[in-house]
């Protein structure tokens, strides 16, 4: 069965501490994976997918197959930081719907 | 460029009564979806419309009812609200050409049924 879990509902830290919100998924074929972030007051958007590599606003994912994760990392958080995010997981066969986690809501304090 | 654009943003209903949720897009994407999200929950997908003309089920689509209106419009119907339909409903658009699995999403719809 396709799935995602998030294992953390709040993960708190101070400013400029690392942070690494966990994502683990079952998924039979080739994943690919996705963060979304929505922070207060604003839409649930796209932060970054694994297939880009890239580095958005600091933050990095890398995928491993062998765990089934795709861990969210940022080696410095910032006040700013603080949102709800979310790993989710494309079907493409499905009308590209994509399956989420139970989402992690991540707290920076000063 | 509205985007994905849901209305009404706020709603509450007495047990039993009916509403409709609506949503458009207007970036010509082929695939549209509805999801409610609940504390602890994450964003459950209700019910999916992967073309025009076609509207498929999610994983809890008990309650509700959509309609693909055409290719922009896609809204999602409760025709006996209760307490457990209580949410934020959640309207996303994918896919002009191909899939890039990147989903649009609208500003939300806070639904409380009493």
């Amino acid at each position: 069965a396709q799935r995602v879990t998030q294992p953390e509902k709040l993960l708190s830290v101070f400013k400029g501490a690392p942070v690494e919100l966990k994502c683990n998924y079952s998924y039979s074929g080739s994943p690919e994976l996705f963060w979304y972030v929505q922070y207060s007051r604003q839409r649930l958007q796209l932060l970054l997918r694994h297939i880009s590599r890239e580095s958005i606003k600091g933050f990095t994912a890398d995928l491993n197959k062998g765990e089934t994760s795709f861990h969210l990392k940022k080696p410095f958080a910032q006040e700013e930081d603080s949102a709800m995010y979310y790993c989710a997981l494309p079907i493409y066969n499905q009308g590209g719907k994509l399956i989420f986690g139970q989402g992690t809501e991540l707290s920076v304090k000063p | 460029n509205a985007g994905v654009t849901q209305t009404p943003k706020f709603q509450v209903l007495k047990t039993g009564q009916s509403m409709t949720l609506q949503c458009a897009q207007d970036m010509n994407h082929n695939s549209m979806y509805w999801y409610r999200q609940d504390p602890g929950m994450g964003l459950r997908l209700i019910y999916y419309s992967a073309s025009e003309g076609t509207t498929d089920k999610g994983e809890v689509p008990n309650g509700y009812n959509v309609s693909r209106l055409n290719k922009r419009e896609f809204s999602l119907r409760l025709e006996s609200a209760a307490p457990s339909q209580t949410s934020v409903y959640f309207c996303a658009s994918s896919g002009q050409t191909g899939n890039t699995g990147e989903l649009f999403f609208g500003e939300g719809s806070r639904l409380t049924v009493l």
